[in-house]
């Protein structure tokens, strides 16, 4: 079993749409949570960036984390075709880059 | 430059060959990763410098892998004796420290070994 699961899609929704992307994770001393957006043949850019439980929100862009599930969860709001990528959830014990541990990415396409 | 940049972004070898896949990470970072990222998997960390010195080469998935960074700056991701299955995305990602800083990628070295 992988330390992150993260289901991969491909998803698909109409412009507009609330998009919910979703992670597990079995290592309870993760307590640093990371969501980013990557476009086809680019790096990775960081999107959001929580510490322990609780909600943040970015414009358009919420991160939700539930550390007594082991759940975290990115929501888009009113989703444009440009928001299309692959997303990826990433977490870590320290903080520290170095020990990052990254899920699969889940493909999103928003459809004008 | 103003962001990471690697090279080549692109590079088909045959299996057998030795590559070698550069990283210009952004100025003044001291910190530089090598992630490798294959088809429908996350990124898998390989090695990790602070300045020169690699304290972390936990990732590394063989010895036919190797790392340099020289001058706190460059750094060379070596494969010698390719395999099909080292076929991935080679992204290197510089931030100002190993602690908890935004890391910032470049856009990649797409292998491909026939």
């Amino acid at each position: 079993q992988k330390e992150v699961e993260q289901d991969p899609g491909p998803l698909s929704v109409p412009e507009g749409a609330i998009v919910s992307l979703n992670c597990t994770y079995s290592n309870s001393a993760f307590q640093y949570f990371m969501w980013y957006r990557q476009y086809s043949r680019k790096g990775p850019e960081l999107l959001m960036y929580t510490y322990s439980s609780g909600n943040k929100e970015d414009g358009r862009f919420t991160a939700q984390v539930d550390k007594s599930s082991k759940y975290i969860s990115l929501f888009i709001r009113d989703s444009q075709p440009s928001d299309s990528a692959t997303y990826l959830c990433a977490m870590s014990h320290s903080g520290s880059a170095r020990q990052l541990t990254f899920g699969s990415g889940t493909q999103l396409t928003v459809l004008p | 430059g103003a962001g990471v940049s690697q090279s080549p972004s692109n590079k088909v070898t045959e299996k057998g060959k030795d590559v070698e896949l550069r990283c210009d990470p952004i100025s003044g970072h001291t910190a530089l990763y090598w992630y490798r990222q294959s088809l429908g998997q996350g990124l898998e960390f390989l090695i990790y410098f602070q300045g020169n010195s690699a304290p972390d080469k936990s990732g590394l998935p063989s010895d036919r892998f190797s790392a340099e960074r020289t001058g706190g700056s460059v750094s060379t991701l070596t494969i010698q004796r390719t395999q099909q299955e080292d076929s991935a995305v080679y992204l290197c990602a510089s931030s100002a420290g190993q602690g908890r800083n935004t890391i910032y990628f470049g856009e990649g070295s797409w292998l491909t070994v026939v």
